[in-house]
């Protein structure tokens, strides 16, 4: 749903590892969704999207899933680096509505 | 890099003043969508532009404007400023063409009021 809050949930893993980031969205009308990328000090970097009618997109060291059932939303990085780091929010479009809904955003840091 | 330009990158400004940011969009784009970002939070939608016409709003007050110009560039102007409204202005470039489009986002406009 919409960000709330200044506390950003953190992922921290190791270099080289896996990473999973989750969002839980809001609206059950919506029918695409993005994942972006944003380091400090930037705007937010298109990642993957994925529209209702599919469950799994993958791209390169990325793939995104999504559970309708549960509203659920996640973005799998593959071998993490550091330039990996970042905050990751996922975003919704409703059915019909010009804009983009984000969620809360998690922030993703690696460890050497 | 996306190809979206906003200006300027940073500025302060005093409670009550009026503020005008910029974009220029991405090239082959033509719709321009404007969010607020606070700090620590997700970007919030506060309202589009399609066709030099205002399509789409957010929970924004009417104090919250912009324009579209034939180019597809956009203001977002905010009048009458308050502390709240410090934060991250982000403007985003689309082709409005098919059911759903990528958004791409500019580098934003950090206004701080003080």
């Amino acid at each position: 749903g919409e960000s709330v809050g200044l506390h950003l949930p953190t992922l921290s893993v190791q270099e080289g590892d896996n990473s999973i980031i989750n969002c839980a969205y809001s609206n059950s009308a919506s029918d695409y969704f993005i994942w972006y990328k944003q380091e400090s000090g930037k705007g937010p970097q298109f990642i993957i999207d994925i529209r209702s009618n599919m469950d799994k997109r993958q791209g390169q060291r990325v793939t995104v899933l999504l559970n309708k059932t549960v509203k659920h939303l996640s973005l799998q990085i593959a071998a993490t680096q550091p330039g990996d780091s970042a905050v990751y929010f996922c975003a919704e479009e409703p059915q019909g509505a010009q804009k983009l809904v984000f969620g809360q955003g998690t922030r993703l840091t690696i460890n050497p | 890099e996306t190809g979206v330009t906003q200006s300027p990158t940073h500025l302060i400004k005093t409670r009550g003043q009026q503020v005008t940011l910029r974009c220029s969009s991405q090239s082959g784009h033509n719709t321009v969508s404007w969010y607020q970002q606070a700090l620590g939070q997700g970007p919030q939608f506060i309202f589009q532009y399609y066709r030099e016409e205002e399509n789409g709003r957010g929970n924004f007050p009417p104090r919250f404007s912009g324009l579209q110009f034939p180019n597809y560039s956009s203001e977002l102007n905010v009048n009458a400023l308050e502390l709240d409204d410090s934060a991250l202005y982000l403007c985003a470039s689309s082709f409005s063409g098919g059911a759903h489009y990528e958004q791409y986002f500019g580098p934003g406009t950090r206004l701080t009021v003080t």
